[in-house]
């Protein structure tokens, strides 16, 4: 079964501090993402992947970078740690198509900046 | 670009009951749509997909979406809610379809399903 695995389900940090967030996958996909999810607003996307040492910028990149340096394994290093970036962190990934591949999910990592 | 639109934050009904929960899109091309769902403390689940095949697209759990493209929706139900049912559901449009594609979403707020017993 397809399986997307986020290493930490809950973590606290302190603000100022760097912080890296996992996600590796076990289906050979090509695509993987970086979602923020907050109360009200659903998902964002902060960044994906489409290729080994490829990125590109979602609709949120600020404050945040990646990191996709083998094919199933997918970083997202917050640089500096802030407040505002207490969320919950969601990781996914597709197999390159035309659109009509479903992303699969890790179950997430809820993030506390304090 | 493409957008999601789901009406209704919340959505609480009882048990047995009809579960209708809305979905509108924006595209400028015949898209490709999603439902997940997200139980407590998990991840997105997929619940089904519709890719340009019959209209009427079964998931499951008893789920189905259907798409009408005069009405750009693609509303999803269920006959009879259970207890078991009561999560957040997502409603999501692909970025390119029929053209090439990163596998980018674009998601809806979120409906919150409560189930009363």
């Amino acid at each position: 079964d397809v399986k997307v695995t986020q290493s930490s389900r809950y973590l606290v940090k302190r603000t100022g501090e760097k912080v890296f967030l996992e996600c590796v996958q076990d289906m050979d996909h090509e695509n993987m993402f970086w979602y923020r999810q907050d109360p009200g607003l659903g998902l964002r996307l902060i960044y994906f992947s489409y290729d080994v040492k490829m990125k590109e910028k979602g609709d949120i990149p600020e404050g945040y970078s990646v990191s996709r340096e083998k094919k199933e394994r997918f970083s997202l290093i917050l640089e500096s740690a802030s407040t505002n970036q207490t969320s919950m962190y969601l990781c996914a990934s597709t197999r390159r198509g035309v659109g009509n591949q479903p992303q699969h999910f890790g179950d997430g990592t809820r993030l506390s900046i304090l | 670009a493409q957008s999601v639109t789901q009406l209704g934050s919340h959505v609480s009904v009882s048990e047995g009951a009809l579960v209708l929960l809305r979905c509108n899109y924006s595209s400028s091309v015949p898209p490709y749509l999603f439902w997940y769902v997200q139980y407590p403390n998990q991840g997105l689940q997929l619940l089904l997909k519709y890719t340009s095949a019959a209209t009427l697209v079964k998931g499951i759990n008893g789920f189905e979406a259907e798409f009408k493209k005069s009405e750009t929706s693609f509303h999803l139900t269920k006959p009879s809610a259970h207890m078991s049912d009561a999560a957040e559901y997502f409603c999501a449009v692909s970025e390119a379809a029929g053209g090439t594609s990163y596998g980018k979403l674009t998601f809806g707020q979120g409906t919150i399903l409560t189930v009363h017993p």
